[in-house]
Order: C-alpha cells, then sequence, then structure tokens
C-alpha cells in the first residue's frame, strides 16, 4: 500500500511558468515532509523539507505548502527553468520510528520547454 | 556529487546467483541506509545502519542482507536472486541517526537474467 499518493504522473510547463505537484498521505503520524530532486543517472538529492507546524516554507523558486487537516502538501516551482527539468518525489516519516525511513511518492517527472 | 560512492555502478547475473553492493558513507556520516527503486514499487526503504549497528528494518527480503563496517562502508548482500530483484539500489548516508536529509549515492543497478 502506497503510504504517500503523489500526482502527476509527469508534468509539462513551459519556461517562466509555474509548476505545481501534490501528495497526500494518510499516516497521522508523519511529521517530516521532504522533497527530493532526482536528474537522469543520478540519486536523489534533497530539496526541500517541511514540518508541519508550519503552513509554508519558502526557498527561493520552490515553496511547500502543506495542509495538515486535509493530509496533503505539495510543490510549486515559480518561473520554471529548463534546467528544473527532472523527477520530483515527495516524501514522509515519522519520529519514533527513524526520520531516515522516507515513505516516497511514486515520483513526478517535470518537462521545462524552452 | 554527493559525496556517497556505490560499486558497482551495473552489474548483470542470473538468478539463483548471489551479488554484494559496496557503499562508501560522505566522510563523517555514521548513518548508511539502502533504499530500492524499481518501476513496480518506486523508491522503497530496504534497511538503515548506525556506527555499525542495524538501526531500522523496511521491506528487506530474508534473502537480502545488510552490514555496516568498523570504517563505516556497508554492504548489501543479495542471494538467490530473481528476476524481480532487478532494480536500482541506492545507499545514502547522514550525519546524524534520526533526520530525513539523506545524501544519496548514484545507484548500483542490478539486471537479473
Amino acid at each position: 500500500q502506497q503510504q504517500v499518493k503523489q500526482s502527476p504522473q509527469s508534468l509539462i510547463v513551459q519556461k517562466g511558468g509555474i509548476s505545481i505537484i501534490n501528495c497526500a498521505y494518510e499516516n497521522t503520524a508523519f511529521d517530516y515532509f521532504p522533497w527530493y530532486q532526482q536528474f537522469p543517472g543520478k540519486g536523489p538529492a534533497l530539496l526541500i523539507a517541511i514540518r508541519p507546524d508550519v503552513s509554508e516554507k519558502k526557498e527561493g523558486r520552490f515553496t511547500i505548502s502543506f495542509n495538515k487537516s486535509a493530509k496533503q502538501f505539495s510543490l510549486h516551482i515559480m518561473d520554471s527553468q529548463p534546467g528544473d527539468s527532472a523527477t520530483y518525489f515527495c516524501a514522509a516519516s515519522r519520529r519514533g520510528s527513524t526520520l531516515g525511513r522516507l515513505y516516497f511518492g511514486r515520483g513526478t517527472q517535470l518537462t521545462v520547454w524552452p | 556529487d554527493s559525496g556517497v560512492t556505490q560499486t558497482p555502478k551495473h552489474l548483470i547475473t542470473a538468478t539463483g546467483q548471489r551479488v554484494t553492493l559496496r557503499c562508501s558513507p560522505r566522510s563523517g556520516d555514521l548513518s548508511v541506509y539502502w533504499y530500492q527503486q524499481s518501476l513496480d514499487q518506486g523508491l522503497q526503504f530496504l534497511i538503515q545502519y548506525y556506527n555499525g549497528e542495524e538501526r531500522a528494518k523496511g521491506n528487506i527480503l530474508e534473502r537480502f542482507s545488510a552490514q555496516q563496517f568498523p570504517d563505516l562502508h556497508s554492504e548489501l548482500n543479495l542471494s538467490s536472486l530473481e528476476l524481480g530483484d532487478s532494480a536500482l539500489y541506492f545507499c545514502a548516508s547522514s550525519v546524524v541517526v534520526d533526520t530525513g536529509e539523506l545524501f544519496f549515492g548514484e545507484g548500483s543497478r542490478l539486471t537479473v537474467l
């Protein structure tokens, strides 16, 4: 059973546009929500992360929005660039186990056209 | 470059065989994680070691085993291989034991024929 559900599976955006990727979870014990970015032939790399005590976190062009009551969180990429073309994974983990035990979504393949 | 080194990068073997994947964590990182990435299951946590001790176990098959050595490198042993074990195996490391900020290597692609 997929503990973190991610959509869409693929996304095509024009340069300068906004990319939005959504994730949902069921386990209310999750309290750490990172996003990882993966380029072809490389391992995932941490992009940005949020804890449920805040509703939004912004780092440069990347913003996580978090809705605790709906058990949803999303990644917004503003002013999307061709270099952002990659696969993005949302994930979740919880204290009491180990935060490094990440439950990943299935990934979104983002393509940004120049 | 994450600083995590995995070998081999590619491995092709036959069903029933045994292989060993090796991981060197970033300098100073005490925690090592193994993840499996496949088309069927996506990215799945297998196991975590911290300073030589097993810390957490995920969806790791009994045919698979791992260990972390005193020099902190880790090995993932896969035995009695089946076609379904074909996947990309990632090692990741972190400085502390309890963090979601992991540094992933580039993976070892295993193909079982």
